[in-house]
C-alpha cells in the first residue's frame, strides 16, 4: 500500500510569514494525526482528527496553527505568522480503524526553518 | 497523564557489541500499548513493534528484542550484535485507552550510534 504522503519536504521562510503543509493519509485510514518534533526531542502532537472531526487540539496553539480536514481524506497545517520556534519537523501519521491492528503510519515530514 | 522516560540520551558502541535502549512509562490506563520506533537520518519513523499491556510475553526478531516487565513499567529493547545500519534515534511511545483518542506520547529519544 501506499504510504502516508506529505508535501514540501522542506520549507524556509521569514519569521511573521505564513506556511502550510499538505498531508494525505493512506487509504482508509480514518484517523489523521500531526505531530510537532522540535530538534532532539520526541514528536508531539498537535491535532488529531477522527474523520473530519477534531478528536485532540490540546496542545495546538490556535492563535497561530490551524488545521483541517477535506472530506475525511487530506489534511492541511498552517503557521500564520511563524515565529522561530516554530522551526521542528512536521510530521502526519495515520492510522487503521480494524481494532486489532493499532498500527501508525507516518509520513516523511516536512522540515520547517524559521528564520 | 501519560509520560515516557527514555534516561539514556545517546549511546556509542562499536559493532558486533549488543546494546539495550531503556523505556520507562507512567500511565493511569490499564489497558494500553507501548511501541518502539527508529529514526534513521533521512527523517521517517519506522516501526519496529507493539506490545499490549495484558500480553507481557517477551519478543525477538532477529537481532531484535524486547523486555517488557509492567512490574517495574518499562519496555526495554535490546539489539544484538549491532551494525553501522542500526545507528539512528530511536523512540519508545505509549498509547491510552482513552476512547477514541488514539494518540501517541514518545519519550525524548536515545541516539545509538554504531560504529565500524
Amino acid at each position: 500500500e501506499a504510504g502516508v504522503a506529505q508535501s514540501p519536504r522542506y520549507k524556509i521562510i521569514e519569521k511573521r510569514q505564513s506556511v502550510a503543509f499538505w498531508c494525505n493519509p493512506i487509504s482508509g485510514h480514518a484517523t489523521l494525526y500531526w505531530y510537532q518534533q522540535i530538534l532532539g526531542q520526541g514528536p508531539k502532537l498537535l491535532i488529531q482528527f477522527q474523520n473530519n472531526g477534531v478528536v485532540d487540539d490540546s496542545q495546538l496553539p490556535k492563535d497561530r496553527f490551524s488545521a483541517e480536514r477535506l472530506k475525511g481524506v487530506d489534511s492541511t497545517l498552517k503557521i500564520q505568522p511563524a515565529k522561530l520556534e516554530d522551526s521542528a519537523v512536521y510530521l502526519c501519521a495515520s492510522s487503521s480503524p480494524d481494532r486489532r491492528v493499532y498500527g501508525y503510519t507516518f509520513g516523511s515530514g516536512t522540515r520547517l526553518t524559521v528564520v | 497523564a501519560q509520560k515516557v522516560t527514555q534516561a539514556q540520551t545517546e549511546i556509542s558502541v562499536v559493532e558486533k557489541e549488543d546494546v539495550t535502549l531503556d523505556c520507562v512509562y507512567e500511565t493511569r490506563d490499564t489497558t494500553y500499548y507501548l511501541f518502539w520506533y527508529k529514526q534513521p537520518p533521512s527523517g521517517e519513523l519506522v516501526f519496529l513493534i507493539r506490545r499490549n499491556s495484558f500480553d507481557e510475553q517477551n519478543e525477538i526478531s532477529g537481532r531484535y528484542s524486547w523486555n517488557f516487565q509492567k512490574s517495574t513499567s518499562s519496555f526495554n529493547f535490546t539489539i544484538t550484535a549491532s551494525q553501522v545500519v542500526d545507528s539512528a534515534v530511536y523512540f519508545c511511545a505509549l498509547r491510552g485507552s482513552g476512547g477514541s483518542n488514539y494518540k501517541l506520547t514518545f519519550g525524548k529519544g536515545t541516539l545509538l550510534t554504531v560504529n565500524p
